[in-house]
């Protein structure tokens, strides 16, 4: 069966640290993978997509950034966090190719002092 | 680009009460999803709707796709406490992401 996880569950960082959050998929081969954030109370807010290695689509400008470095792997990064940027990050996946559920992570809530 | 609106954003309701939410898109879908977040926790797929004018039962929820398929409701009937939680539906035009609705949080007074 497929699983899904990130880490770390939670972060506290101060303004201006870099940041680096990471999840990774099992049990299933060349997803889609998705990166969201969710600030408190709200909705969901798709950051970037990625149908395959090293292809990644950017749906927000931020000073964020994502990346695939390996097929079931995805990583968001910052070089500078904004106090803006606290939230709870959610990685998901689906099947490559269709438009069929889509399996959330655990998330990570990040909050930025 | 494609808008997903969801109405309420918060309902009270008292358990046993009826609960509906209602999705609206600004664009014609091919599909739409709904999730349940419970508190602290992650979105769970719940279900999808294809077809137009589509209706599907989960136990005490009914889901339903409008005839345009532009819009879709969620209704739960005689609301329990483990019904808490935030509703999302999320739009599909075809492309390989969603777009969700912001979500509707239900509470629930026993």
């Amino acid at each position: 069966s497929q699983t899904i996880h990130q880490w770390p569950a939670t972060l506290v960082q101060p303004v201006g640290s870099p940041l680096s959050l990471e999840c990774t998929v099992e049990g299933t081969s060349n997803p889609n993978l998705y990166w969201y954030r969710q600030a408190a109370g709200r909705g969901l807010q798709l950051l970037f997509y990625s149908v395959g290695i090293g292809q990644i689509s950017s749906e927000v400008p931020q000073n964020l950034s994502a990346s695939r470095p390996q097929d079931r792997q995805f990583i968001l990064s910052s070089k500078k966090l904004l106090l803006s940027d606290s939230g709870f990050y959610l990685c998901a996946w689906s099947v490559s190719g269709t438009t069929d559920t889509q399996y959330f992570g655990p998330g990570t809530r990040l909050t930025v002092l | 680009g494609q808008q997903v609106m969801q109405i309420p954003q918060y309902q009270h309701v008292q358990e046993g009460e009826d609960f509906t939410t209602y999705c609206n898109s600004s664009t014609t879908l091919s599909n739409i999803q709904w999730y349940k977040q419970r508190p602290g926790g992650h979105p769970v797929f719940l279900i999808q709707l294809v077809k137009s004018g589509e209706v599907k039962k989960q136990k005490r929820l009914t889901f339903q796709f409008g005839e345009a398929k532009k819009n879709s409701s969620l209704h739960i009937t005689a609301t329990q406490t483990t019904d808490v939680g935030t509703y999302f539906c999320a739009g599909n035009q075809g492309a390989q992401k969603l777009v969700f609705g912001q979500g509707t949080r239900l509470t629930i007074n026993p």
